[in-house]
């Protein structure tokens, strides 16, 4: 079965800091894609970025990106000049033709 | 375009009752998935529909069950609620079929239903 890890439960950032949360998943599959979805507190889940497993350049969507490394299964999301809006929890997905799964998530503190 | 709706919002139910959740994927998008999240549990995986038709099922039992309809809105049904079943059921709407046009099959979420058992 796919597994989704992330094994930081909870990252704090400076305010204009950069920060990256870890993740790595385990899959037998060739065809994916990988994304971050953010959850502010007692808000709607909502898509950071996503990445195709096909494609080797990493995804980029304004201060978001995401360092992903296929061999390794890893898919690392690296926020820049973090915001107070940022402050969230942050979920590493997979999904494929038959499966959808998530990491158990990272909390992320923004401190001002 | 309108996002994805969920009613009820909140629900408080008894142990052994029965509840139907509803969900309104985003206008043309014809899969919808659903999810249960709690602090223990994290987000686990329920069901997907795609026109009308169940595509895939995770790990649950048989008192949860799906459908869908041809307007692709989804109810998800949950009988004999016992203690554990409250959590945040989260519905997720995508718009590709994805063997046939291998676009991304990014699903965008509801904002859930909060269900209480006591």
């Amino acid at each position: 079965a796919q597994t989704v890890t992330q094994s930081q439960p909870e990252m704090s950032v400076q305010e204009a800091e950069t920060v990256t949360l870890s993740c790595t998943y385990d899959t037998s599959e060739s065809d994916y894609y990988l994304f971050w979805y953010k959850q502010p507190p007692s808000r709607q889940m909502i898509l950071v970025i996503r990445q195709e497993a096909y494609k080797q350049q990493n995804a980029t969507e304004n201060r978001f990106s995401v360092n992903f490394q296929k061999a390794a299964k890893s898919f690392s999301l690296k926020i820049s000049d973090s915001q107070l809006g940022d402050a969230a929890m942050y979920f590493c997905a997979y999904k494929s033709v038959n499966d959808m799964r998530f990491g158990a998530g990272t909390r992320l503190t923004v401190k001002p | 375009k309108a996002g994805v709706t969920q009613t009820p919002r909140y629900l408080i139910k008894t142990r052994g009752q029965q509840v139907t959740l509803s969900c309104s994927p985003i206008s043309g998008h014809r899969s919808v998935s659903w999810y249960q999240q709690t602090p223990g549990q994290g987000l686990q995986f329920l069901f997907e529909y795609f026109s009308e038709t169940q595509r895939n099922k995770g790990n649950f039992p048989g008192r949860f069950s799906g459908r869908q309809f041809s307007n692709s809105r989804s109810e998800m049904n949950v009988s004999t609620l016992e203690l554990g079943d409250s959590a945040l059921y989260l519905c997720a709407s995508s718009g590709e079929d994805w063997r046939v046009s291998r676009y991304t099959d990014t699903q965008y979420f509801g904002p859930g239903t909060r269900l209480t058992v006591l």
